[in-house]
């Protein structure tokens, strides 16, 4: 298996424009996350899929942020409008069982200029 | 408090000697815990998982989990310039929700 693949590994990209980032998860798993790295507050959780099913958005820090899972192999994060706050890096990571090890994709980081 | 505390160092070790990382949790009901490895730039891989009080061992890498004292640990033996990114400690409460530190950054020193 190639692992969680995300795209695009790099966004640059202006103050109110709109950016999606995709993920397709491990094959078999489950188990869906999206997370936000930045330096002053590490890893944070966004939003949690449990069989394509949105089971928590807590994290998701604004109605700016959406995130959809139409099937087992793809998810996707927007945001609309962006702002230069947004600026992180952004990791999926899929696991067995929301329980288990989960492993991530190599992220995309976002420049919000 | 921050649920998972993680000391953001440097640690710094000198090539060959024993790297000690540790992290301390605040949720009594975790069960289970992790070990990930973030290289500059790079994602987090998990290099390590324990559920059990007690150690596990895998190749240099040991993990330590004293639930009593809310802490887990993470030994690197014979630590190598490879070794060298952040260790993230996460924790799981049984649920979905890992709770990541910050992260320990160690740098063994050739």
């Amino acid at each position: 298996d190639a692992g969680v693949i995300q795209s695009p590994r790099h966004e640059v990209t202006e103050m109110g424009q709109e950016v999606t980032l995709r993920c397709k998860p491990i094959s078999g798993h489950n188990s869906l996350f999206w997370y936000r790295q930045t330096m002053m507050r590490g890893l944070e959780l966004l939003i949690y899929f449990n069989n394509n099913v949105p089971i928590d958005d807590s994290g998701m820090p604004e109605d700016r942020f959406s995130a959809k899972m139409p099937n087992a192999s793809f998810s996707t994060l927007k945001i609309q409008p962006s702002e230069p706050r947004d600026s992180a890096v952004y990791f999926c990571a899929s696991s067995l069982r929301g329980s288990t090890e989960a492993f991530f994709g190599q992220g995309t980081r976002l420049t919000v200029v | 408090q921050k649920e998972v505390e993680q000391n953001s160092g440097p640690l710094s070790v000198p090539e060959g000697a024993i790297a000690s990382l540790n992290c301390t949790y605040s949720d009594r009901g975790s069960q289970s815990f992790f070990w990930y490895r973030q290289y500059s730039g790079k994602s987090p891989e998990l290099i390590m998982f324990i559920y059990s009080n007690g150690d596990k061992e895998d190749g240099r890498f040991t993990a330590q989990l004293n639930k009593a004292s809310q802490y887990v640990s993470l030994l690197i033996r014979d630590s190598q310039p490879s070794d060298s990114a952040t260790y993230l400690c996460a924790v799981n409460s049984g649920t979905y929700k890992y709770i990541f530190g910050t992260g320990t950054r160690l740098k063994v020193l050739a």
